[in-house]
């Protein structure tokens, strides 16, 4: 187990609604980035947070978004749902200039 | 463009047998490798990390990879399958200068026949 852990396991949301996911980064890590992961596909980078702000983001639109608490933990926020967003989404730990990335085990979000 | 290719979907092997699952890299600079497996309803675990020291790396669990950067290859092996390899592996890729970010290979699915 790496540490990180991620609420709710599975969710199940209607388009055009919105949803929130969480995130406890491993202990004493101040890095968190969130992943998609399409069925069949590998993760794509969404975004990295490091002490609060937002250090980088992938190819994804504004309707995604995150936030990062004094604590390290993260919440990944999505509007306006689309059928396309069904995915894991997976959070990851790090310790800001290290590599390894320690990933939880990822929300299954469905789109109805 | 710096892209992570993992050449195999789908690979099946015996119990016992050797194992090789495929990845080459693009990047205009000198990356940093790595290789993750998922097993179902599990995260990600890191197997192995290649930071430009030795180009043979080793890993958990018997596998290893090596670094060929005239190949621009980076592919995983183990010399014995066992049933409990069988997941999915991902190469990944930080392949550039200071990135933040990882890019993830497409997987390959391991299967392990008894």
């Amino acid at each position: 187990e790496t540490g990180v852990t991620q609420s709710p396991t599975h969710l199940i949301k209607t388009r055009g609604q919105q949803v929130t996911l969480r995130c406890s980064s491993q202990s004493g890590h101040n890095t968190v980035s969130w992943y998609q992961q399409a069925l069949g596909q590998g993760p794509q980078f969404i975004f990295q947070y490091y002490r609060e702000e937002e250090n980088g983001r992938g190819n994804f639109p504004p309707r995604f978004s995150g936030l990062q608490f004094p604590n390290y933990s993260s919440e990944l926020n999505v509007n306006a749902l689309e059928l396309d967003d069904s995915a894991l989404y997976l959070c990851a730990s790090s310790l800001a200039g290290y590599e390894k990335l320690f990933f939880g085990s990822g929300t299954q979000l469905s789109v109805l | 463009a710096q892209s992570v290719t993992q050449l195999d979907s789908h690979v099946s092997v015996s119990e016992g047998t050797p194992v090789l699952l495929r990845c080459n890299y693009s990047s205009s600079y000198s990356p940093s490798l790595f290789w993750y497996v998922q097993h179902p309803n599990k995260g990600l675990q890191l197997l192995l990390k290649y930071t430009s020291a030795a180009t043979l790396v080793k890993g958990i669990n018997g596998f290893e990879a090596e670094f060929k950067k005239s190949e621009t290859s980076f592919h995983l092996t183990k010399p014995s399958a066992h049933m409990s390899d069988a997941a999915e592996y991902f190469c990944v890729g930080s392949l550039t200068s200071g990135t933040y970010k990882y890019i993830f290979g497409t997987g390959t699915r391991l299967k392990v026949l008894a």
